[in-house]
């Protein structure tokens, strides 16, 4: 049973427009959440987290919105660059003191329209 | 070199064969991670270490063993694998969370592409 969702397996965005990620999840336990961003032949690198006091953290081109009641969080990109093709990951975990399990999802493949 | 290195970078073996793969980081964290990333399934987690000590095993088969020497490298160790063992292998470093940093970020590795014959 897969506790975390990304029900879009590939996304194509144009240049300077909008890109949307959309992430959900089926455990309540889940308290903080992160979003990696993953090249070929390279590891996931992390982008931004949130938690869940918050519902909305930004950095740069970057936000991340969180939905507690529907489980749901997403990632805007604005503007959408070419460099931001690549495999999106999200991650969850209750971030109890000493636990590191990360649950990820599944990916979603972001390709930028030049 | 900074970050987190894993060697090799490509593996074929095939199911008799004893194989090891080797993390290393280079960030002074004290937890280190292992992930097996299938083609279409999620990251799924198999190894946490901290402070060299095993904290978790997800359930993980006995033909996979790993091993941490020092806080700086991990191995995994591969015996006798099955050909649905082919996969990324993917190593992660982080700091071990406190009550002053719950939750650290994880910094991955290029990871490893296993082939199992």
């Amino acid at each position: 049973d897969q506790q975390v969702k990304q029900n879009s397996p590939s996304l194509s965005v144009q240049e300077g427009r909008i890109s949307i990620l959309n992430c959900d999840y089926t455990n309540s336990m889940f308290d903080y959440f992160l979003w990696y961003k993953k090249y070929p032949a390279e590891g996931p690198t992390f982008l931004i987290s949130i938690s869940s006091i918050k519902d909305k953290n930004e950095d740069g081109r970057f936000t991340v919105f969180l939905n507690k009641s529907a489980k749901h969080l997403s990632l805007h990109i604005v503007p959408s660059q070419p460099g931001d093709s690549a495999v999106y990951f999200c991650a969850a975990t209750p971030s109890n003191f000493g636990n590191e399990k990360l649950t990820f999802g599944t990916g979603t493949r972001l390709t930028i329209i030049p | 070199e900074t970050g987190v290195t894993q060697t090799p970078r490509h593996l074929v073996m095939g199911m008799t064969n004893k194989k090891s793969l080797k993390c290393e980081q280079h960030l002074g964290h004290n937890a280190m991670y292992w992930y097996k990333q299938s083609a279409k399934k999620p990251l799924e987690l198999m190894f946490v270490y901290n402070f060299k000590e095993q904290t978790e095993n997800n359930s993980v088969p006995s033909r996979f063993s790993p091993e941490c020497p020092n806080s700086s490298h991990l191995f995994l160790h591969l015996h006798t694998l099955q050909p649905e063992d082919s996969a990324l292998y993917l190593c992660a470093s982080s700091q071990v969370a406190t009550w002053e940093r719950v939750t650290d970020t994880q910094y991955f590795g290029p990871g490893t592409r296993l082939t199992v014959l």
